[in-house]
């Protein structure tokens, strides 16, 4: 069965702290791996896409990165600003166009 | 404006009324999808579409249907809405080319069914 596991739900950090979310992913042949920032009561904000192991992406103080198991999302001396909930989604071979969401992790970043 | 719109963007309705979110999008895209989104729980598919004549069902579609009235016009409804269909509902859109899979969300519907 295709699953998105995502870790830690919960994260707390101070301004400047670097740190990495987690996305750990089983599925039958990936056809994409997908990172989305939700604000509370808003809709998911497309941050980046990776296809295969070893590529990474960058925007602002967010790296993502992929191998064949799990996808880093690595936030560089974060800002309040940064405190929203990261989503990571997978698309898969079995899933047709369907993406599979993980339940995400929860990010406050205090001043 | 935003590119995906969803109305209303807040509703509290009775058990058995029937329901109709509405989704537009102005992005081109012809494939469009409906999620749902409970706390704690990642966001489920419910249907999705291709293009006006080519209609799914997702994951979790029982108790749900959609008409896809146009290229930007994507709707959801719930005939007899019953409690445990309280949630926040989002419309979602990607290009058809299968090499672009990003999926883009408009802004929710919170969803009360009393």
């Amino acid at each position: 069965e295709d699953q998105v596991t995502q870790s830690p739900e919960a994260l707390r950090l101070q301004e400047g702290e670097s740190s990495s979310l987690n996305c750990s992913y089983t599925v039958s042949g990936l056809r994409g791996l997908f990172w989305y920032r939700q604000d509370p009561g808003k809709g998911p904000e497309f941050l980046f896409t990776l296809y295969s192991a070893g590529e990474e992406k960058e925007k602002e103080r967010l790296k993502a990165t992929l191998t064949k198991k799990e996808s880093f999302l690595h936030i560089t001396a974060p800002k309040p600003e940064d405190s929203a909930t990261y989503l990571c989604a997978v698309r898969a071979n079995q899933a047709g166009t369907a993406l599979i969401f993980g339940k995400g992790t929860t990010l406050s970043v205090s001043s | 404006d935003a590119d995906v719109t969803q109305t209303p963007r807040n509703r509290i309705t009775k058990t058995g009324k029937r329901i109709m979110l509405e989704c537009s999008q102005t992005k081109g895209h012809d494939r469009m999808y409906w999620y749902r989104q409970d706390p704690g729980l990642g966001l489920q598919l419910i249907y999705y579409s291709f293009d006006v004549k080519d209609i799914n069902k997702g994951e979790i579609s029982d108790g749900y249907s959609v008409s896809r009235q146009a290229q930007a016009k994507f709707s959801l409804s719930l005939e007899s809405a019953i409690p445990n269909q309280t949630a926040l509902y989002f419309c979602a859109t990607s290009e058809s080319r299968d090499s672009y899979n990003e999926q883009f969300f408009g802004p929710g519907t919170r969803l009360t069914v009393l």
